[in-house]
């Protein structure tokens, strides 16, 4: 089993519609959770991080975390054009090396 | 205002070529990693450095090799070039060992092709 899950897509909304993005792990080690977006052609960017369970918000868009079910999920609301990228999930152990998600390909379309 | 560089962009190889990919930070990190992307494998660790002189194994390290000579460079290198290497290579640093809340500051990937 792979630390980390991620429905690959790709996933295509129109644009204002909500998206959600998730991910699962089976490490109940994990106690950072991070989102980094990578638009085509370039490298990841954190977008979000949470640390332990709960929601934290960030404009349009929103990380929840529920250790219980070892389940995060990125919501973006009113997504726009310019949120089309890839969407990786990342957690980091107690070690020096991060578990990335394979990423969820979202194209918004105008 | 560079951040992370990777030299060079693209490159084609031919099997059994050998190259080195360049990765420079100019943040003063002490942590430096080299990653590969793959469709539907997502970024995969190949090795990693915990400071100046040091190097370690990650998740895929076979057939590359790594150096750490100086704190702001980090190099991958190939050998002997196989298709099976052909990906998209990421360079990454960040201040300290996680976990914290500090990001991995990425390059912007050199596209390999080995034919």
């Amino acid at each position: 089993q792979k630390e980390v899950e991620q429905d690959p897509g790709p996933l295509s909304v129109p644009e204002g519609a909500i998206v959600s993005l998730n991910c699962t792990y089976s490490n109940s080690a994990f106690q950072y959770f991070m989102w980094y977006r990578q638009y085509s052609r370039k490298g990841p960017e954190l977008l979000m991080y949470t640390y332990s369970s709960g929601n934290k918000e960030d404009g349009r868009f929103t990380a929840q975390v529920d250790k219980s079910s070892k389940y995060i999920s990125l919501f973006i609301r009113d997504s726009q054009p310019s949120d089309s990228a890839t969407y990786l999930c990342a957690m980091p152990p107690t070690g020096n090396q991060f578990y990335f998600g394979t990423g969820t390909s979202l194209t918004v379309i105008p | 205002n560079a951040g992370v560089t990777q030299t060079p962009k693209f490159r084609v190889l031919k099997t059994g070529q050998s190259m080195t990919l360049l990765c420079a930070q100019d943040m003063n990190h002490e942590y430096m990693y080299w990653y590969r992307q793959d469709p539907g494998m997502g970024l995969r660790l190949i090795h990693y450095s915990v400071g100046e002189g040091t190097t370690a194994k990650g998740e895929v390290p076979d057939g590359y090799n790594v150096s750490r000579l100086k704190k702001q460079n980090f190099l991958l290198g190939l050998e002997s070039a196989a298709p099976s290497q052909t990906s998209v290579y990421f360079c990454a640093s960040t201040p300290r060992a996680m976990p914290t809340n500090e990001k991995l500051f990425f390059g912007s990937g050199t596209q390999l092709s080995v034919l």
